[in-house]
């Protein structure tokens, strides 16, 4: 099976801008999950969604939203960006719900590298 | 405090010796532990997983679960350099706390030819 992948792998935006970063999770998986990597704070969980619908939410501010499609891809949206969102975001899908197994496994993606200048 | 401890390092070892990474934490819900390793550049790759207290072993990895003292262990034998990279201590609650995975803040190993 392929695994989860990210797009783009890279990005450069400036201050004030907004960004739209996609996932696609490994086949059959319907639980996504985000996070954020920073050097300082380390992965810190965003949000997670299953079945279109969002199912738990981090400690982050309104301008990070996300949603999933019925294909089970995400998007997430920064909107608003600051310098301090400089981060590898990355995506994470599960098999929750899948033959009897745990949702508690995840398995993550490349990452998406955002630079806010 | 952090819910998840972890000495970052770096840890540097020779090739061959056994590596242990730990990880401390505060809460007693945790029931689920995994470890990642995380090559440069690269998203976390899931090496073990397991529930609730115990041993697990997998080749020339064993993960240790002790929730009584809420500590965690990844044992690495017979390292090799390909092992250099840094591994992530990870845990949730379960059930209820749907996708939250809290992380530990990595520690760096490098295994020295």
């Amino acid at each position: 099976k392929a695994g989860v992948t990210q797009t783009p792998r890279y990005l450069i935006k400036t201050r004030g801008q907004q960004v739209t970063l996609s996932c696609s999770p490994i086949s059959g998986h319907r639980s996504v999950s985000w996070y954020q990597q920073t050097p300082g704070q380390g992965l810190q969980f965003l949000f997670e969604y299953f079945s279109e619908t969002q199912r738990n939410k981090g400690n982050f501010p309104g301008r990070f939203s996300g949603r999933q499609f019925s294909n089970s891809r995400s998007e997430m949206n920064v909107s608003t960006l600051e310098l301090g969102d400089s981060a590898l975001y990355l995506c994470a899908s599960s098999p929750e719900g899948t033959s009897g197994r745990r949702g508690e496994t995840q398995y993550f993606g490349p990452g998406t590298r955002l630079l806010v200048l | 405090q952090k819910e998840v401890e972890q000495d970052p390092g770096p840890l540097s070892v020779p090739e061959g010796a056994i590596v242990s990474l730990n990880c401390t934490y505060s809460n007693s819900a945790f029931q689920y532990f995994m470890w990642y390793r995380q090559y440069s550049r690269k998203g976390p790759e899931l090496l073990m997983y397991t529930y609730s207290s115990g041993n697990k072993e997998d080749g020339r990895f064993t993960a240790q679960v002790d929730k009584s003292s809420k500590y965690i262990s990844l044992f690495i034998r017979d390292s090799q350099p390909s092992d250099s990279a840094t591994y992530l201590c990870a845990m949730t609650h379960g059930s209820g706390n749907t996708g939250k995975l809290i992380f530990g803040q990595g520690t760096t190993l490098q295994v020295k030819p």
